[in-house]
Parts: C-alpha cells; structure tokens; sequence
C-alpha cells in the first residue's frame, strides 16, 4: 500500500525555523517526485515546489522561492520541507504528494498533512 | 502568477448534474491537456478524481467527467449524491514548468 507519512504539528515562535517531513512506503521512492502543497486556513491549495528524490533536483514555485527549501533522503525514503524566519502567515496545513516523473503528472497519493500554527 | 478562476460556490439537487469550470490562460490549460481535478472533503486530505483532463483513476466514480475547450477546463458531477458535497480544485502544468491550482469550489447538495 502506498503510504506517504508526514511529520507531526507543530507550535513555533515568529522567527523560529521549521523542518516537516514526508516518508513514502508501499513504492519505489526515488521514481516518484514529491510536490509539497499549502493550505492556508480556509483558503485554497497552492503548490510550493517538488524535488526529484533520485538526484534532488528541485523546482519551486516563484512564490515561494527563497522563502522555502525541500531537500530529500532517498536512504530513508524521506522528503523535507524547511521554512525558515516564520511569520504569523505561515500558518497553515503542508501536505506532501507524489507524481511520476515530470509535474506534468498528477499528484496521485497525498501525505496526511502537518499542521503548523505560528502565533502572532 | 494568478491562481485559476473557479466559482467559489455552485450546488445542485440530489440526482441533478453541476459543471464546475477552471478559466487560465494560454500559458496552462489552453497551452497543455494537464489538467488535475481534486476533491476534499472538510478536514481531509485532497484526492486525485481526474487527470489528463478527462482520466479517471482506477477506483473514482465514472459520474465523475473532465473536458477542456480553449483555456477553460470543467468538471462535471452526474447524479449527484451527499457525498459529492465537498470542495474541488482544478489544477493545470504551466509553461513555466510549474503548478498552478485553482482557487476552489464549494459544492453544496441541496
């Protein structure tokens, strides 16, 4: 079975700097991408970036480039998202989600989400 | 680099069939047939329903159905049911080799 299990929720303090990760099971983690995608409280899905987990490349969205790093262990099945300066607006739920190859294709299994709360 | 436009509402009648559409531009959905459609439900986790415009994955009800004409995807529920009732995002690859979703819609069945 196809598992991608994230990380636990986190409380942090505007300035503090947070890692999530994503363990994939159940499939042969380095021939599928992982995308990681916010949710900001009652708000929509935006798509942040994904990482090839085989050589690390990744690929970020502009909005988020410079504010955000994924990385990978492909040793341990595992993918990161790290944020860092944490402001009151990073609050929100950060799901993890593979693709095949290319973001051409669709985000078929989706981690469980990890909460993230930074009080203002 | 703007969100697709989705209706934030539409809603129908138990049985009845809704068409949420998925407006972008020449740069996504009119320039590639990559679009993904997600369903989630409050406080769950988002699902694959369509891909590749028009696909269904293996276990998704064929009630569901995608379709694209110029830069405007759509979504299409037939003979809907309670358990439709949930929020739907449209996603589209774009040319600068990124992700795009749409800004969501919430079904209501009335």
């Amino acid at each position: 079975e196809v598992q991608l299990v994230q990380s636990g929720a986190e409380v942090k303090k505007p300035g503090e700097s947070l890692t999530i990760s994503c363990k994939g099971s159940g499939y042969s983690f380095p021939t599928y991408w992982i995308s990681w995608v916010r949710q900001m409280p009652g708000k929509g899905l935006e798509w942040m970036g994904n990482i090839d987990p085989s050589n690390s490349y990744t690929n970020y969205s502009p909005s988020f480039q410079g504010h955000v790093t994924i990385s990978a262990d492909k040793s341990i099945s595992a993918v990161y998202l790290h944020l860092s300066s944490l402001k009151a607006a990073d609050s929100a739920i950060y799901y993890c989600a593979r693709h095949r190859r290319w973001l051409q294709n669709p985000l078929d299994y989706w981690g469980q989400g990890t909460p993230v709360t930074v009080p203002s | 680099q703007s969100a697709l436009t989705q209706p934030a509402s539409v809603s129908g009648s138990p049985g009845q069939s809704i068409t949420i559409s998925c407006t972008g531009t020449s740069n996504d959905i009119g320039d590639y047939d990559y679009v993904s459609w997600y369903q989630q439900h409050p406080g769950k986790t988002p699902q694959l329903i369509i891909y590749d415009v028009k696909s269904r994955p293996s276990g998704v009800s064929n009630r569901f159905s995608g379709s694209k004409s110029g830069n405007t995807a759509s979504l299409t529920i037939s003979g809907l049911q309670a358990e439709d009732e949930a929020d739907y995002y449209c996603t589209s690859f774009t040319n600068t080799k990124t992700l795009i979703f749409g800004g969501g819609t919430k079904l209501t069945v009335l």
